[in-house]
């Protein structure tokens, strides 16, 4: 079953802050997080495994709730080139370390000047 | 390093015709995955092949298959296209060296069925 980001779009101004989550029915093996601008292919941001500390660089973290198999993604301070569309991509213990990937439906983030 | 080449980039097809699309991955990289995106069902898995072999399968009708070949380069066929299958096809490339999870994705091939 598909993994539920919510909200599905996001307006900001330059500099500010968004988060975006992702939630899942099922038992997690991982979490990743993908950016797609328009036009272009998906772009790996990072990945979180179950067990695993929360990660980030940059101005851009994530954090993964194992009790609750829910995901967040948090920009800070954002920039113009932070606009795309976010997708979280889950992976299960049966199809860890492959290429297999459920991805949300995606949360459209548009960052104005 | 090159990156992803999938080709063709654009197609049109008629409903009852087949297609077949190529992906070429990252030097290196066993495991070739396939996905298809539309605007309403979003990022689909279709099948991942890994050293030849179907490792993974989604919920693909058997009009959607795909193979490896030895050097890695993975093709994809849909037989008796729908318009429904209109879609941009995306191949991702991971398992090299210090596999990370990583998943590299080619620019897609867009497919347009009349």
């Amino acid at each position: 079953q598909q993994p539920v980001q919510s909200p599905q779009a996001v307006i900001l101004r330059e500099g500010e802050d968004a988060v975006i989550n992702c939630s899942s029915s099922k038992a997690l093996y991982s979490v990743h997080w993908y950016r797609q601008k328009h036009g272009e292919a998906p772009v790996f941001l990072m990945i979180l495994l179950k067990g695993g500390e929360q990660k980030g660089h940059d101005k851009i973290s994530a954090s993964f709730n194992e009790k609750k198999q829910q995901s967040s993604l948090y920009l800070t301070a954002s920039q113009l080139s932070y606009s795309g569309t976010y997708f979280c991509g889950t992976a299960t213990e049966g199809s860890g370390n492959t290429g297999k990937l459920i991805f949300g439906q995606g949360t459209t983030l548009q960052v104005k000047p | 390093k090159a990156g992803v080449t999938q080709t063709p980039r654009y197609l049109i097809k008629t409903r009852g015709q087949q297609v077949t699309l190529s992906c070429s991955p990252i030097s290196g990289h066993r495991s070739v995955s396939w996905y298809q995106q539309t605007p309403g069902q979003g990022l689909q898995f279709l099948f991942e092949y890994f050293s030849e072999t179907q490792r993974n399968k989604g919920n693909f009708p058997g009009r959607f298959s795909g193979r490896q070949f030895s050097n890695s380069r993975s093709e994809m066929n849909v037989s008796t296209l729908e318009l429904g299958d209109s879609a941009l096809y995306l191949c991702a490339s991971s398992g090299g060296q210090g596999f990370t999870g990583e998943l590299f994705f080619g620019e897609g091939s867009r497919l347009t069925v009349l």
